[in-house]
């Protein structure tokens, strides 16, 4: 058990609909991450929060948001879903501060979307 | 350009063997930092090792270790004893810069680990 939660593990919805995924980080993580697997694209970051603030940006669709909360954990909002948009979502988190690397990241278990 | 890059879509290796799990990078930054993430059928991922590009010694933990060549800027993961449980895919990664940066992922390698 990595420490990070996500809600929920499955995911079926229809294209067009909107969905939030939710993530509680490791105790201590200011740093959260958020990335899609998909088969044909792989492993992509699509947003990096650091305590309530956006960090950086990866391939994140315009109909994709996300935002982290003063409690720490994160959403991320996926709307006007396509057939495309099926995926594995994870999101991560790591140490923000410390004088050495190596600042890994654990995962979730990931959330699983299947848009019909 | 691939960032990183994982030869290998799929190897089959013995129960006890070793296996080498090859993964080369491309950076302009001398600053970064490699992992190797272990993905099994259930879809989890799991951290496994981490390289640093300053580091001096090659990184071990437990059964991995991580043969660091920077002038070939390769990090392959090798796994010594293998075992049934080791079937999985494999990821190496890359961050770069120091610090909360987010990770560059390769294909990823798909280890079967036949009994």
């Amino acid at each position: 058990d990595s420490g990070v939660t996500q809600t929920p593990k499955h995911l079926i919805t229809a294209t067009g609909q909107r969905v939030t995924l939710r993530c509680s980080p490791r105790s201590g993580d200011l740093s959260v991450y958020w990335y899609q697997q998909s088969l044909d694209q792989g492993l992509q970051f699509l947003i990096h929060y650091y305590n309530g603030e956006e960090r950086a940006k990866g391939n994140i669709l315009e109909r994709f948001s996300a935002q982290q909360f003063p409690d720490l954990h994160s959403e991320l909002n996926l709307s006007s879903l396509e057939l495309g948009d099926s995926a594995l979502y994870f999101c991560a988190s790591s140490v923000a501060w410390g004088p050495n690397d190596p600042y890994e990241q654990y995962f979730g278990p990931g959330t699983r979307l299947t848009v019909t | 350009a691939q960032k990183i890059t994982q030869t290998q879509p799929g190897m089959f290796v013995q129960e006890k063997e070793a296996v080498t799990l090859d993964c080369t990078y491309d950076t302009s930054d001398p600053s970064y930092g490699l992992f190797w993430y272990k993905q099994p059928s259930s879809g989890e991922m799991i951290f496994l090792i981490y390289q640093g590009s300053y580091d001096q010694q090659n990184a071990t933990e437990g059964r991995y270790s991580l043969n660091f060549q920077k002038a070939r800027k390769s990090a392959n993961l090798v796994i010594s004893a293998s075992q049934l449980g080791d079937s999985a895919m494999y990821f190496c990664a890359m961050r770069e810069g120091r610090g909360a940066q987010k990770l560059v992922f390769g294909q990823g390698t798909r280890l079967t680990i036949n009994p």
